[in-house]
């Protein structure tokens, strides 16, 4: 069965203090690997999307990487208004998205 | 640049009841999808139209239903509603040679 996991599930990091977020898959025919920020009650903000092992993509302190069986979301110098839950997800049939259970972020000063 | 439009933002109802959310995709979007999210949980796909027809179904309710309107808006219409139905529920669009989608900010339905 297709699906993705992400670790960890919960990650408290020092203003200042870089680190990644993991999300591994088993997916066949992959069509595209999403990152998505999304504050509590709000809509998932589209951060990413990553099609091929070895691509990286870059915006503002974030960085996502891809390879065959796991995507990165490497963190660099973290802000407080960096605290969100980190969504991975890939796409399925007809492009519904199949996320995973998050990482929440919390980045204290 | 213009975002997804949801309606209501917020919206109380009874068990049993009837409600009606509304969906306002990115102009030039031809593309939506509905999700549900429950507490702590992550987004569930409920149903997807493209050009006005239903593309994919998710886990959707039998008594949940939804459609997509000639100037691309979407319905969701959700009857006999229950207390388990209590969820933010969030609208998403693309265009569909593309599969980025961008969401809505949702709508938290809460049933009494």
């Amino acid at each position: 069965e297709d699906q993705v996991t992400q670790s960890p599930e919960a990650l408290r990091l020092q203003e200042g203090e870089s680190s990644s977020l993991n999300c591994s898959y088993t997916v066949s025919g992959l069509r595209g690997l999403f990152w998505y920020r999304q504050d509590p009650g709000k809509g998932p903000e589209f951060l990413f999307t990553l099609y091929s092992a070895g691509e990286e993509k870059e915006k503002e302190r974030l960085k996502a990487t891809l390879t065959k069986k796991e995507s990165f979301l490497h963190i660099t110098a973290p802000k407080p208004e960096d605290s969100a839950t980190y969504l991975c997800a890939f796409s399925g049939g007809y492009n519904k998205l199949i996320f995973g259970a998050g990482t929440r972020l919390a980045v204290h000063p | 640049a213009a975002g997804v439009i949801q309606s209501p933002r917020h919206l109380i109802k009874e068990k049993r009841e009837t409600a009606t959310l509304k969906c306002y995709p990115i102009p030039r979007h031809d593309t939506v999808y509905w999700y549900q999210q429950g507490p702590g949980q992550d987004p569930q796909f409920l149903i997807s139209f493209y050009e006005k027809m239903q593309s994919d179904k998710g886990s959707i309710p039998d008594r949940f239903s939804a459609q997509q309107f000639s100037d691309y808006h979407s319905e969701l219409n959700m009857s006999s509603l229950e207390l388990g139905d209590s969820a933010l529920y969030f609208c998403a669009s693309s265009l569909a040679r593309s599969n980025e989608q961008f969401f809505g900010p949702g709508t938290r339905l809460t049933v009494l």
